[in-house]
């Protein structure tokens, strides 16, 4: 049984409208991660929450917003998609706020921006 | 200096042989280790957890060198199943850095 589900599996959208991607887990971990992988790259950490404690990757562009109103629910808004967002968005869960037990990943949603 | 490096690869083996993956890691106080798999367009999903005293399971069998800051992954006897992108991850602080993976090809 998926423990981290993501919705949509695959969205296209065109270029400056907005999109939601939402993952939700029966894990109940304290840790949600938004992670962006583009093509042959390793994934690459947007933001990740330790219960409603949100914490924004430097590099992680203005135009890329999180949302977690409860444990169970995380949301990517990416409010104005360009080219370069296309990519998979994958969400990933943890027990504990330091990285010590192993991530678990969603199916991720994969972007294409049109 | 990135957080975390491998060999990209790709590397084609054929079945049945035994294949080596490396990965060096630079932060010392890295506190977690694993190897994950990732098949192509899927996400990825853990394949083993690595300790400093070696694990092994079934074909494959993992190692961390604390001292040289670095992983290894063995794969024994290759199947044609085990073709995917194999990535090393570990955990700083409350942070997972992910390697560029290491692809493989098992061929008949």
């Amino acid at each position: 049984d998926a423990m981290v589900i993501q919705n949509p599996r695959y969205q296209v959208t065109q270029f400056g409208k907005p999109v939601t991607l939402s993952c939700s887990q029966t894990l109940n971990h304290n840790v949600m991660y938004w992670y962006q992988q583009k093509s042959s790259q390793a994934p690459k950490l947007l933001f990740h929450y330790y219960d409603k404690d949100f914490n924004n990757e430097a590099d992680t562009p203005d135009n890329f917003q999180s949302r977690r109103p409860n444990t169970s629910f995380c949301f990517l808004d990416i409010r104005s998609p360009g080219l370069g967002d296309t990519a998979m968005y994958l969400c990933a869960t943890s027990r504990e706020e330091q990285a010590v037990t192993e991530a678990f990943f969603g199916q991720g949603t994969r972007l294409t921006v049109v | 200096r990135k957080e975390v490096e491998q060999d990209p690869g790709p590397f084609n083996v054929p079945e049945g042989a035994t294949v080596a993956f490396n990965c060096t890691y630079s932060n010392s106080a890295s506190q977690s280790f694993f190897w994950y798999r990732q098949d192509c367009r899927k996400e990825p999903k853990l394949l083993m957890s690595v300790y400093s005293s070696g694990n092994e399971d079934g074909r494959f069998t993992a190692q961390l060198n604390r001292a040289s800051q670095y992983i290894s992954l063995l794969i024994r006897d290759s199947k044609l199943s085990d073709s995917a992108t194999y990535l090393c991850v570990v955990g700083t602080g409350n942070q997972f850095y992910f390697g560029t993976g290491t692809s493989l090809t098992v061929i008949p």
